[in-house]
């Protein structure tokens, strides 16, 4: 079964340190890869996609994420983590079809931030 | 705004009470999609929308789920005889097109709670 996992619930990192959330996807073939970030209360705000191409992806606010197929991974970094990071983190997918792209998330991680 | 408006934010209802969860999608989104969020866990596909046609609804829960876009734009989940289980935030999420490599845009989501 199509399936995406984040083996990280909960992630604490010190404000300026470097991050890295873990994804893993489980498809037939490649899918559409995709992070969003969810503040409390808030919908889900799209950080970068994957969709071919170049593996390492740039997204806003300095995050980029790396497409190792060999792993069926695509984990989120960011050089220094800001206070105002702290979030939840969902990382889905959808297959590559061509048609509409029902998404799949994990169950995501989520990040405090000491100051 | 220009983004996904949900409404109302928050619902309380009583065991056994009928909902309606309005989602106003971005003016022209050909398609809409809506998710159900339990507490902890990452969202989850309800129902799919290409403009007025439900193409996809594998994700209700039950037949107590009813989901409508009777003129391609404003959409409608409806929850009969709501049950604890169905207590949840529920999110839409609209899509310029019908293609897979278009993002989601989400709104802030309503916050279902059922006593």
């Amino acid at each position: 079964a199509q399936s995406v996992t984040q083996p990280d619930i909960h992630i604490t990192v010190s404000e300026g340190a470097s991050l890295e959330l873990r994804c893993n996807y489980s498809y037939g073939a490649t899918p559409y890869l995709f992070w969003y970030v969810q503040s409390p209360g808030q919908g889900l705000q799209l950080l970068l996609k994957y969709f071919s191409g170049d593996t390492l992806v740039q997204g806003i606010k300095g995050f980029e994420a790396e497409f190792k197929r060999s792993q069926s991974s695509f984990n989120l970094r960011k050089p220094s983590v800001h206070w105002s990071d702290a979030a939840e983190y969902f990382c889905a997918a959808t297959p590559f079809s061509g048609g509409y792209n029902k998404l799949i998330f994990g169950a995501g991680t989520r990040l405090a931030v000491h100051p | 705004g220009a983004g996904v408006s949900q409404s109302p934010r928050y619902k309380v209802a009583k065991r056994g009470q009928d909902v309606a969860l309005r989602c106003d999608p971005i003016s022209g989104h050909v398609s809409l999609f809506w998710y159900q969020q339990a507490l902890g866990q990452g969202p989850e596909f309800l129902t799919y929308f290409q403009n007025e046609a439900q193409l996809d609804k594998s994700g209700l829960p039950s037949d107590r789920f009813f989901a409508e876009r009777p003129e391609g734009s404003v959409s409608t989940l409806k929850i009969q005889r709501t049950q604890q289980e169905d207590s949840a935030v529920y999110l839409c999420a609209s899509c310029e097109d019908r293609d897979s490599n278009q993002p989601q845009h989400f709104g802030d989501g309503t916050r279902l709670s059922i006593l």
